[in-house]
């Protein structure tokens, strides 16, 4: 069963920074793309970043291109998103998700349970 | 970007009814679309990707149809548990996009 556990959340200051991470299991993680994909309160759903299993290729929404950056650690199966410049409007649910496709079409069959991220002063 | 629209964005239905659901993109983006379910406090849940293909574990009263620029979910036999909102995505270009959601209500 594919277990995504996200953890990192929490409140920060406008321009502060941020590390969100996810435990991944239940998959072979290094063969598998990641995605982040948030949910601001009472909103819709907003993808944010993709990685490939090797890293060798990362895909950002034009909203956090510059200031978020996705990493991952295949040897601990863990998926990073690392916010920098962080903004009021980044306020949100982060999921952690395990996409399906090939050739960079992908939908998002597995996700993690969300760690909340609010930026405020 | 390719943009998403749903229709309607509010439906308030009974068990028992058929339900259906619209989502349109601006431009063709074949049957690269999926569908998902979210309840309240939950992450989505995948239903149909592909437009038509239903996600295994899904049950059968869900289904998908539609290519290029129209596409519908239908729930043939609303059940207590699909009072949810559920949204559409495209995955035919980057940035992969979502629909703003369709909440389905309790009448």
């Amino acid at each position: 069963e594919v277990q995504l556990l996200e953890s990192g959340g929490g409140l920060v200051q406008p321009g502060g920074s941020l590390r969100l991470s996810c435990a991944a299991s239940g998959f072979t993680f290094s063969s598998s793309a990641m995605t982040w994909v948030r949910q601001a309160p009472g909103k819709g759903l907003e993808w944010v970043s993709t990685i490939t299993g090797s890293a060798a290729t990362t895909y950002y929404a034009d909203s956090v291109k510059g200031r978020f950056t996705i990493l991952r650690d295949n040897s601990k199966n863990t998926l990073y998103l690392q916010m920098d410049s962080l903004r009021a409007e980044d306020t949100a649910l982060y999921y952690c998700v395990r996409p399906r496709g090939s050739g960079g079409k992908y939908f998002f069959d597995s996700w993690g349970q969300g760690t909340l991220v609010t930026v405020s002063s | 970007d390719i943009q998403l629209t749903q229709s309607p964005s509010f439906l308030s239905a009974s068990v028992g009814d058929r339900v259906t659901i619209t989502c349109r993109a601006s431009q063709g983006i074949s049957s690269y679309l999926a569908w998902y379910q979210q309840k309240p406090g939950k992450a989505p849940n995948l239903l149909i990707y592909a437009a038509s293909t239903l996600q295994s574990g899904v049950p059968s009263r869900f289904s998908g149809s539609g290519s290029g620029t129209e596409f519908t979910l239908t729930i043939s036999s609303l059940q207590p548990e699909d009072f949810a909102t559920y949204f559409c995505q495209q995955l035919d270009s980057y940035p992969p996009t979502f629909g703003p959601g369709t909440k389905v209500d309790i009448k």
